[in-house]
């Protein structure tokens, strides 16, 4: 299994301002992906990063709004750039299990930071 | 392409009741279906899975059926506890794409004392 944290938990922002939360994981990892989840919504993919390359935006998403770090196998950030209120949702980081086909499709998630933008 | 429908919420029981939450999908090939629960303020956790036609997941009390007839995979429990609110996310992973999930919209549960 693997444990996943999340820096902050919750933040409350100001529009224009930009945000990045930490996701750290206690073992070492291929692929990280990024969600974000709005009220009431189901979780959208935001981008996949990969340690040692530029991550992979779904489309909606762009590189200039959401800038992804991935400096080792561990830890990954998510910024919020240029943030408005319409960024308002919880933004949850995850990994894929390792173990084969058998696992195939499975993620452990973060608790998720919470993100209000005024 | 892929997809997932689930149920409206919230789904409101008291107590021991018996709990269903419909989910069917759309997908090309043969793909692993899974149930997540989200507890509040926590991050999704996975409740059960099943990787082929006929499967049933179990855990916790929480059992699904992989039917690939009807193309659904319906969480259900015999008796539910207040400890059971939660929100409830049906997913699917294609086995010959990406493996990342497509979730559905999620199901929220709010058990009565």
């Amino acid at each position: 299994s693997a444990v996943i944290s999340q820096k902050p938990s919750r933040d409350i922002c100001q529009r224009g301002t930009s945000l990045t939360i930490q996701c750290q994981v206690d073992s070492q990892v291929t692929m990280m992906f990024w969600y974000r989840q709005q009220p009431g919504q189901s979780l959208t993919l935001i981008a996949t990063a990969n340690q040692g390359s530029e991550a992979t935006y779904e489309s909606g998403f762009v590189i200039d709004k959401f800038p992804i770090s991935r400096p080792n196998l561990t830890f990954s950030t998510l910024t919020v750039s240029n943030m408005s209120p319409e960024d308002s949702s919880i933004y949850l980081c995850s990994v894929e299990v390792t173990g084969g086909a058998p696992s195939a499709g499975e993620q452990y998630f973060g608790p998720g930071t919470r993100l209000t933008v005024t | 392409g892929n997809s997932v429908t689930q149920m409206e919420g919230p789904v409101t029981l008291s107590e021991e009741a018996f709990l269903t939450i419909n989910c069917t999908y759309t997908a090309t090939g043969y793909p692993s279906l899974f149930w997540y629960v989200q507890y509040p303020g926590e991050g999704l956790q996975l409740l059960l899975k099943a990787t082929k036609a006929d499967d049933k997941g179990s855990n916790k009390g929480f059992e699904a059926t992989y039917r690939k007839e009807t193309t659904s995979f319906h969480l259900e429990k015999g008796s539910v506890q207040v400890s059971d609110s939660a929100v409830y996310f049906c997913a699917l992973s294609d086995q010959g794409g990406s493996y990342i999930p497509t979730f559905g919209r999620g199901t929220s549960l709010i058990v009565h004392p």
